[in-house]
């Protein structure tokens, strides 16, 4: 109930082109999706984030998308550069106050040039 | 958004040793968190800590081995005890911004030997 399932655990994309990451979660309390991305060395940096009012949403690069019946999100960054090459973790919560992230456990990005 | 720090960045130490692990935050904030990342895996949390109670900790995780201070809404430490190779992960801090929205420490880098 509280897993968030995260494929692939891998990806190579070629530069120019789409990565895609998807998640799957149980629990349908959760009302809180958000997407990390994380450079070696460094801690989790916020990327986007939805909630399940909307099925959408695009900063830049970046694309959510979230399908409530299927219980399924996912990630598409567009034009895919070198320097999006980070491991990615989706996560998910019930955003009332006190409640923790769940984490996927992360897709690494490689996107050659 | 929240700026965090975190002391030390790293270290290396010795099995049966103590560490404490420091969290700051640039603005005050009620809820915080401590996650542990092993290498390579994603993050798992180890308790939350709400200023003025005691911290509550995951499954897997007890104060006699990761006793948390919150002495008031800007800072937090967490303790490694008895430390063993198994503890060799990187330790981080969040805080929760509201509406569910977490932001992440840098890490700290922790091997012990």
């Amino acid at each position: 109930q509280q897993q968030v399932k995260q494929s692939p655990q891998s990806l190579i994309v070629q530069k120019g082109g789409i990565s895609i990451i998807n998640c799957a979660y149980e629990n349908t309390a959760f009302d809180y999706f958000p997407w990390y991305q994380q450079f070696p060395g460094k801690g989790p940096a916020l990327l986007i984030a939805i909630r399940p009012d909307v099925s959408e949403k695009k900063e830049g690069r970046f694309t959510i998308s979230f399908n409530k019946s299927a219980k399924q999100f996912s990630l598409h960054i567009m034009d895919s550069q070198p320097g999006d090459s980070a491991t990615y973790f989706c996560a998910a919560s019930i955003r009332q106050a006190g409640t923790a992230l769940i984490f996927g456990k992360g897709t690494t990005l490689s996107v050659s040039s | 958004s929240a700026v965090i720090s975190q002391k030390p960045s790293r270290d290396i130490c010795q099995r049966g040793t103590s560490l404490t692990i420091q969290c700051q935050v640039d603005s005050q904030v009620t809820m915080m968190f401590w996650y542990r990342q092993q290498p390579g895996q994603s993050l798992t949390l180890i308790a939350t800590a709400n200023q003025g109670s005691e911290a509550t900790y995951e499954s897997g995780f007890v104060i006699d081995k990761f006793p948390i201070s919150r002495p008031n809404l800007t800072f937090s430490t967490l303790t490694v005890s008895n430390m063993s190779p198994e503890d060799s992960s990187i330790y981080l801090c969040s805080v929760e911004w509201g509406e569910g929205t977490q932001y992440f420490g840098p890490g700290t880098r922790l091997t012990v030997l």
